[in-house]
């Protein structure tokens, strides 16, 4: 079973840039069996899709956000990584990372995910 | 604003039958699966239902999917006070370059 696990600072100052890890578990990143997301959750609001990364490298990320999102695999940590930059209050979210099973499907499984506040 | 729409709450009694349903457009569910997710309090989102009407292993068969051209229905029955969560639908939506949208979630309250 793959399980999947964010990690990083729960409090990001605004204007810097947010960065968050998940690391893969009972599976590889790089099988392709999987692309690899991210989608926060404003506290008590709804889902909102980040964007994607497939093994290779291959990313698509929401228009809404795009300008601002860097997402990034590391095959040998079985990680892959998140950055968000120019950071608001308005980003103050849980974080989750997720898999999905084709290039076209929301997702399958989710992390637990992480709180990040930003604030001063 | 969510690119679907889900009614903000719903209610029933235990032993009840519950709908919820998820209205979208052409680019979502007109041409694409639809997702479920229940989300219990301070947890992650849990995959109830894929591809439209498909339930995970694991995943009572007391929850059921339904789609019809741009809309979509999550169907609970014998509802049960272990359901009390928000429900939300997702689908891909194929403007652009394509992103996943989710509905903005139904709270749902057993009575």
């Amino acid at each position: 079973q793959v399980q999947l696990q964010e990690s990083g600072p729960g409090l990001v100052k605004p204007s810097e840039t947010l960065s968050l890890t998940c690391t893969v578990s009972g599976g590889s990143v790089s099988s392709g069996s999987y692309y690899w997301s991210w989608i926060r959750q404003p506290p008590g609001k709804g889902l909102e899709w980040i964007g994607y990364i497939y093994y290779s490298g291959s990313t698509n990320y929401n228009p809404s956000l795009k300008s601002r999102v860097t997402i990034s695999v590391d095959t040998s940590k079985n990680q892959f990584s998140l950055k968000l930059s120019s950071v608001t209050a308005a980003d103050t979210a849980v974080y989750y990372c997720a898999r999905s099973s084709t290039i076209t499907a929301p997702p399958c499984g989710w992390g637990q995910g992480t709180l990040v506040t930003v604030s001063s | 604003q969510s690119v679907l729409t889900q009614p903000p709450s719903a209610s029933g009694t235990p032993g009840q039958r519950v709908t919820i349903s998820c209205s979208g457009s052409s680019s979502n569910i007109g041409s694409n699966y639809v997702y479920w997710y229940q989300q219990l309090p301070g947890t992650a989102p849990k995959l109830l239902i894929y591809r439209n009407n498909q339930r995970p292993s694991g995943v009572p068969d007391r929850f059921s999917g339904s789609k019809s051209g741009t809309s979509a229905s999550l169907a609970i029955s014998g509802l049960r006070s272990e359901d009390e969560a928000d429900y939300y639908c997702a689908a891909w939506d194929d403007s652009l370059s394509g992103l996943a949208v989710f509905g903005g979630g139904t709270q749902l309250t057993v009575l």
